[in-house]
């Protein structure tokens, strides 16, 4: 089976763009959360959506926003960037019924200008 | 509110040492405890978890943790050391219902020296 997804890997932007990252997750999984990982705050969590909902959301900006499709795949944006939102983006997906079971993906390292 | 503390940022142990990394953990309801790795350039993956029951977890690639609620630790462990353990290990806890977002610590980088 495989793992979980996130495209793309790498990704440069300017202060001031937006950006989308988006995650597929494990084939079956349904809930998708989303994690910012630097080196000054270490892993923090963005938001979780389960069937396409967001369940559960972190102290993170209105410029961080998510969705979720109706195949479980999501996408997060951010607006208006910012130089510290230069970060390791990870997305991570469970089970509808283990849920605190999360498997996580490679992650989209961004950059910001 | 739930915390997570890992004690000592960076651990080195010699190759066929014990690993000891130390986790405790602040929670208001039973937790669910995790301890994830980290590779350069890489995602996390799962070592191990606690949720219920038997309080001494074995995970993957010879690591072991024991829930302490006394104690409120949950410190990883392995027997010997072996070179590709060199990585970032994070502790996390979550609460189990209702809210299934992880509070991570702050991660200790295990190096192993030859």
């Amino acid at each position: 089976k495989a793992g979980v997804t996130q495209t793309p890997r790498y990704l440069i932007k300017t202060r001031g763009q937006q950006v989308t990252l988006s995650c597929s997750p494990i084939s079956g999984h349904r809930s998708v959360s989303w994690y910012q990982q630097t080196p000054g705050q270490g892993l923090q969590f963005l938001f979780e959506y389960f069937s396409e909902t967001q369940r559960n959301k972190g102290n993170f900006p209105g410029r961080f926003s998510g969705r979720q499709f109706s195949n479980s795949r999501s996408e997060m944006n951010v607006s208006t960037l910012e130089l510290g939102d230069s970060a390791l983006y990870l997305c991570a997906s469970s089970l509808a019924n283990r849920p605190n079971e999360q498997f996580f993906g490679p992650g989209t390292r961004l950059t910001v200008l | 509110a739930q915390s997570v503390t890992q004690l000592g940022s960076h651990v080195s142990v010699s190759e066929g040492a014990l690993v000891l990394l130390r986790c405790n953990y602040s929670s208001s309801v039973p937790p669910y405890l995790f301890w994830y790795v980290q590779y350069p350039n890489q995602g996390l993956q799962l070592l191990l978890k606690y949720t219920t029951g038997a309080t001494l977890v074995k995970g993957i690639n010879g690591f072991e943790a024991e829930f302490k609620k006394s104690e409120t630790s949950f410190h990883l462990t392995k027997p010997s050391a072996h070179m590709s353990d060199a990585a970032e290990y994070f502790c996390a806890v979550s609460t189990g219902s209702g809210t299934y977002k992880y509070i991570f610590g702050t991660g200790t980088r295990l190096k192993v020296l030859a």
